[in-house]
């Protein structure tokens, strides 16, 4: 069974760095593509960041880039973003995501974790 | 960026009825859509790739459509566990881009 759990969200101050996890299992992690989408607060699904199943390649929204940083580590099959500079139109809840690129579908997705940006 | 229009934006329908929900693309995305649906509190889930195919899992009274740059989901016959929001994707250009969403009730 495909499991992908989140965790390291929480509450932050403007300006300050967030990391967030996704521990995947019962697929082969490092064959697929990977990626995270964010849902603020009674809004819709946003694409944040995905990353290529070796790493190599990495693609972000325009309002993250420079500030957010997908990586993943595939002997841990595990699935990171770094989120520096954080601002309070930020919050949200992350979902980790499976992409499957023949698809073009994300087709396996977290529980969420919540991401709240205050002062 | 590609624009996905969603509509309607809420819809309220009653057991057994046939529900369609859209999508339109502004520009063209060839086959590139998927459909996700949402439950309250929980995560997304897929329901129909590449316009047209079933996720895994999925009843088959879910289907999907495509003419042109529009694009539709059909229930044929609504269930009480279909009740969600419910969103179209674009995977035909970075960055993948959601519909807004179209709410789903009973009657």
């Amino acid at each position: 069974e495909v499991q992908l759990v989140e965790s390291g969200g929480g509450l932050v101050q403007p300006g300050r760095s967030m990391k967030l996890s996704c521990a995947a299992s019962g697929f082969t992690f490092n064959n697929y593509d990977m990626a995270w989408v964010c849902q603020a607060p009674k809004k819709g699904l946003e694409w944040v960041a995905t990353i290529s199943y070796d790493g190599s390649s990495t693609y972000y929204r325009d309002s993250v880039k420079g500030r957010f940083t997908i990586s993943r580590d595939n002997a841990k099959s595990t699935l990171y973003l770094q989120m520096d500079s954080l601002r309070s139109e930020d919050t949200a809840t992350y979902y980790c995501a499976r992409f499957r690129y023949s698809r073009g579908a994300f087709d396996y997705w977290g529980q969420g974790v919540m991401v709240t940006v205050s002062s | 960026d590609i624009q996905m229009t969603q509509s309607p934006a809420s819809l309220s329908a009653s057991l057994e009825e046939i529900v369609t929900i859209t999508c339109q693309a502004s520009q063209n995305i060839g086959n590139w859509l998927a459909w996700y649906q949402q439950k309250p509190g929980k995560s997304p889930q897929l329901l129909i790739y590449g316009t047209t195919s079933l996720a895994d899992g999925v009843p088959s009274r879910f289907s999907g459509s495509r003419s042109g740059t529009q694009y539709s989901l059909k229930i044929s016959r609504l269930q009480v566990e279909d009740i969600g929001i419910y969103y179209c994707q674009q995977a035909s250009s970075t960055p993948p881009t959601f519909g807004g969403g179209t709410k789903l009730e009973l009657k």
